[in-house]
């Protein structure tokens, strides 16, 4: 079944404590990217990668990093978190063909709150 | 930098009726792809209809329609013959440009369908 598999799917952890929500893809694509949800604000992107080793800035990638060593995964590390990275995170695949994402495939979503 | 506005936060309408969100985005790219993507409670993102900037004519998905006005950057989403699934949030999202990696959501529309 071609799927986007995001774990922890819900953490609770302590401001400073370094975490890592892992993300992995099963259809090949060489499009991926992390974005958070906060209510009111819809879907903020945090970084994204269009292929192995290739990755950029989002919109809101304060506070985050990201790695693609390998095709099918795409790592979010918070290396400190804080109380206002509480948030829910969904990370997203695609194929990347002639410039352009297609239909963006998601996880089933991380919340994470940072106490 | 490019911009998405959904200016409804909620909306309701009766089953079998038809309702329509509306969403405005700014660019200055000449070719771009627009989505909606629904949420229903359990979290999930789904692809519900993809329109790209260079094609006049307005995507169609069964009861899903669009209707895009380029010269006024506005791309409204109908829902005809609305059933009690179709209540969900749903975003308005703008790709393209020089950067096609980015992905820019709107804040949502909270759709209720009442039977």
């Amino acid at each position: 079944e071609a799927q986007v598999t995001q774990n922890p799917r819900y953490l609770i952890t302590v401001t400073g404590k370094k975490l890592t929500v892992t993300c992995s893809q099963n259809m090949n694509h060489e499009y991926m990217s992390w974005y958070r949800q906060d209510p009111g604000l819809g879907l903020r992107q945090i970084y994204y990668s269009m292929n192995v080793e290739v990755t950029d800035k989002g919109d809101v990638p304060e506070g985050y990093k990201v790695s693609r060593k390998e095709k099918r995964n795409f790592p979010l590390i918070l290396e400190s978190p804080s109380p206002n990275q509480t948030s829910l995170y969904f990370c997203a695949s695609s194929r990347w063909a002639q410039g352009n994402t297609g239909e963006l495939f998601f996880g089933e979503g991380s919340r994470l709150t940072v106490l | 930098a490019q911009t998405v506005t959904q200016s409804q936060p909620e909306m309701s309408v009766q089953e079998a009726e038809t309702v329509t969100l509306s969403c405005t985005y700014d660019t200055s790219e000449n070719n771009y792809y627009l989505f909606w993507y629904k949420q229903p409670p359990s979290r999930q993102m789904i692809l519900v209809i993809r329109q790209e900037a260079y094609k006049q004519q307005n995507a169609t998905e069964n009861r899903f329609s669009v209707n895009f006005q380029k010269a006024a950057k506005s791309f409204s989403l109908k829902i005809s013959d609305s059933q009690l699934g179709d209540t969900a949030m749903y975003f308005c999202a703008l790709s393209g440009g020089t950067s096609y990696g980015k992905l820019t959501f709107g804040q949502g529309t909270i759709l209720t369908v009442h039977p």
